[in-house]
């Protein structure tokens, strides 16, 4: 089944700990995005990646790292310095050299820190 | 830099009224434009798509034009139903070197019976 797999769906985490969100693609896509959506706002970009390897800062990459070391895997880790984790996390692909810049999303992970 | 300007919301509606909603943006040359719809506790979809000027995307009864001269890629839909009711998000994407897309705050639709 071609798509993109967030997982987990729900994680709850502890103040202190690093937790890990995954991401997976199976559409071939050479880019990839981790974007943070809070309750009643738009999407601000965490981090992207258009190449293996390779990984740029977005808006709000405080608090965040990833990987790229594989085409189909970005997972993204949400680090104890990012003092307001909770938040709706969205991983997208896209294939932006040919195409025409749309991305493709997943179900999306929601984050809730105790 | 380039940005996306939506209509803030919630928009409320009842079933079968006609639906705008407002998007204008900021580029410094020729984007591609699109509008996602985001159903509650889901990730984003795309819903309509247009990639140069005066072109019209369409998808379930939705349109949106793409005009250059207002810099506005206004969401249309003649008549709105219940399964309707999401959040919508313009967006644009400019082929830089940044290959980014850049997402408007989104607009929450809620179509009563």
């Amino acid at each position: 089944d071609g798509g993109i797999t967030q997982s987990p769906k729900y994680l709850f985490r502890k103040e202190g700990q690093n937790v890990t969100l995954s991401c997976e693609q199976n559409l071939n896509h050479d880019a990839m995005y981790w974007y943070r959506q809070d309750p009643g706002q738009g999407l601000r970009l965490i981090y992207y990646s258009q190449i293996v390897n390779d990984f740029q800062k977005g808006d709000i990459a405080e608090g965040y790292s990833v990987s790229r070391e594989k085409k189909e895997s970005f997972p993204l880790t949400v680090t104890s310095a990012q003092k307001n984790p909770t938040a709706f996390y969205l991983c997208g692909t896209g294939t932006f050299v040919f195409g025409t810049g749309e991305l493709f999303f997943g179900e999306g992970s929601r984050l809730t820190v105790l | 830099g380039n940005s996306v300007t939506q209509m803030e919301g919630p928009v409320t509606l009842s079933e079968e009224a006609f639906l705008t909603i407002n998007c204008t943006y900021t580029a410094t040359g020729y984007p591609s434009l699109f509008w996602y719809v985001q159903y509650p506790g889901e990730g984003l979809q795309l819903l309509l798509k247009a990639t140069k000027a005066d072109d019209k995307g369409s998808n379930k009864g939705f349109e949106a034009t793409y005009r250059k001269e207002t810099t506005s890629f206004h969401l249309e839909k003649g008549s709105v139903q219940v399964s309707d009711s999401a959040v919508y998000f313009c967006a644009l994407y400019e082929m830089d070197s940044s290959y980014k897309l850049i997402f408007g705050s989104g607009t929450r639709l809620l179509v009563r019976p």
